[in-house]
């Protein structure tokens, strides 16, 4: 299995909503991140966890929480979104080592805030 | 922060023909990576080229890094209307947390 998966494709959420982002891989990667990519820009970094524990936060706001219950799965809590924060997120991940370099992108989902 | 910068921003050639995309950078580099993107979906890992290296090639594609002039480019050989995406450069300063700093972009256009 060479994937990353992403659930949902979509999703429309109000401020006052709470929700969560799911991303998984049986890679066997032991680094997972978070990135927000806004229409005709490239990802920004948001998270990076190493061995299922944070290791980079990139200032992002509070309302945004992440979460790496195990090695295969990593979870993105949503809660009083803006509408600015619509946007694709994309989750990625790699195996840790030196020499192993490359990130394995899911498909994203598409975030919208009303 | 955006260390890469492609050029150009945006290119349309015809099948078949090549395409040569270029980024530059700031920074001193571990690796310089390159992404495809198609619309609205996640990118794919084309080729890495590490700072110690010149020139790789991986199918149709073929990379160079200039690490004094810090630029690296990436050519496409015999274009597809398939190859028809964004292309992201990424550095990653270090290696070993392998935190890739994207490039604005360029969008491909390949008219069949």
């Amino acid at each position: 299995d060479t994937e990353v998966t992403q659930t949902p494709k979509h999703l429309v959420m109000g401020m006052t909503n709470k929700k969560s982002l799911k991303c998984e891989q049986h890679m066997g990667h032991r680094a997972m991140y978070w990135y927000k990519q806004k229409a005709k820009k490239p990802p920004e970094l948001m998270f990076v966890y190493s061995y299922e524990k944070l290791s980079i936060n990139e200032s992002v706001p509070s309302r945004f929480s992440p979460e790496c219950p195990n090695s295969s799965l990593l979870n993105l809590h949503l809660h009083a979104l803006q509408p600015e924060d619509s946007a694709l997120y994309l989750c990625a991940s790699r195996r840790l080592g030196i020499s192993y370099n490359e990130q394995f992108f899911g498909p994203g989902t598409r975030l919208t805030v009303l | 922060s955006q260390q890469g910068e492609e050029d150009p921003q945006a290119l349309s050639i015809q099948e078949g023909e090549n395409a040569t995309m270029n980024c530059s950078y700031k920074t001193s580099i571990n690796n310089l990576q390159w992404y495809r993107q198609n619309s609205g979906r996640g990118l794919v890992h084309l080729i890495l080229i590490r700072s110690n290296e010149r020139e790789k090639h991986s199918g149709r594609l073929r990379v160079t890094l200039d690490t004094s002039k810090k630029s690296s480019s990436l050519l496409i050989t015999a274009s597809r209307a398939a190859d028809t995406a964004s292309y992201f450069c990424a550095t990653d300063k270090t290696g070993a947390n392998s935190k890739l700093t994207f490039g604005k972009g360029i969008t491909l256009s390949v008219r069949p």
